[in-house]
């Protein structure tokens, strides 16, 4: 069964630091998304990107935060300045899509981002 | 973003039993529902999606009152690798023409431990 894969599994960087974390999501997916779970507490929409730009962003997705699509098959999530609220799992996920409407969700295992 | 809200238990059933659980959700213009179930420090797995007339997989059953706002989940003939946080998922009215783009609302999930 195809999957969204993720790297690295674990991040450990200094406050201020910049850091990318990678995707590659399902191969034949349309749309793209990065989520966060912070321990503890519930897991929380980013952004979602689609046909080479941002579609939708939540609060959480401030100007310290950007995505990117360098290739055709990764899809990546910078954090440019980390501050220690950032530590948290990071999930991406990839859907279908269709014009009929919204095809699920599925995610890569997550990257744990610590900051210290 | 709206809520979605959900008991958060833990539910402690004894192996072979059948469980429940419910979620409300807020926003009346949502359009897709999921049930997806996490283990402790895993990604999020597709359970099943919630369609509105209601639908089985194996022992599991979902059900959406859209009047109400109210989606169910019920679980027959409970095993112990059914020991997860089940996580009530809703998608928001979908802005755009093609489907698919809008990030996905969680619930804080429901625990359930299954017992021998």
């Amino acid at each position: 069964e195809p999957e969204v894969t993720q790297t690295p599994s674990h991040q450990v960087t200094q406050m201020g630091q910049e850091v990318i974390l990678r995707c590659v999501p399902i191969s034949n997916h349309l749309y793209f998304y990065w989520y966060r779970q912070i321990l503890g507490q519930k897991v929380e929409f980013l952004v979602s990107f689609y046909n080479n730009e941002i579609s939708e962003k939540s609060e959480i997705f401030d100007d310290q935060f950007s995505v990117e699509r360098p290739d055709g098959s990764n899809f990546t999530l910078k954090i440019r300045s980390t501050k220690l609220e950032d530590s948290a799992m990071y999930f991406c996920a990839s859907s279908g899509g269709t014009v009929m409407g919204n095809q699920p969700q599925h995610f890569g295992d997550g990257t744990r981002l610590s900051i210290l | 973003r709206k809520e979605v809200e959900q008991d958060p238990g833990p539910f402690n059933v004894p192996e072979g039993a059948t469980v429940a659980f419910n979620c409300t959700y807020s926003n009346s213009a949502s359009q897709s529902f999921f049930w997806y179930r996490q283990d402790c420090r895993k990604e999020p797995k597709l359970l099943m999606s919630v369609y509105s007339s209601g639908n089985e997989d194996g022992r599991f059953t979902a059900q959406l009152n859209r009047a109400s706002q109210y989606i169910s989940l019920l679980i027959r003939d409970s095993k112990l690798s059914d020991s997860a946080t089940y996580l009530c998922v809703v998608n928001p009215p979908d802005r755009y023409s093609g489907g698919g783009a809008d990030g996905l609302t969680f619930g804080k999930g429901t625990h359930l431990i299954i017992q021998p």
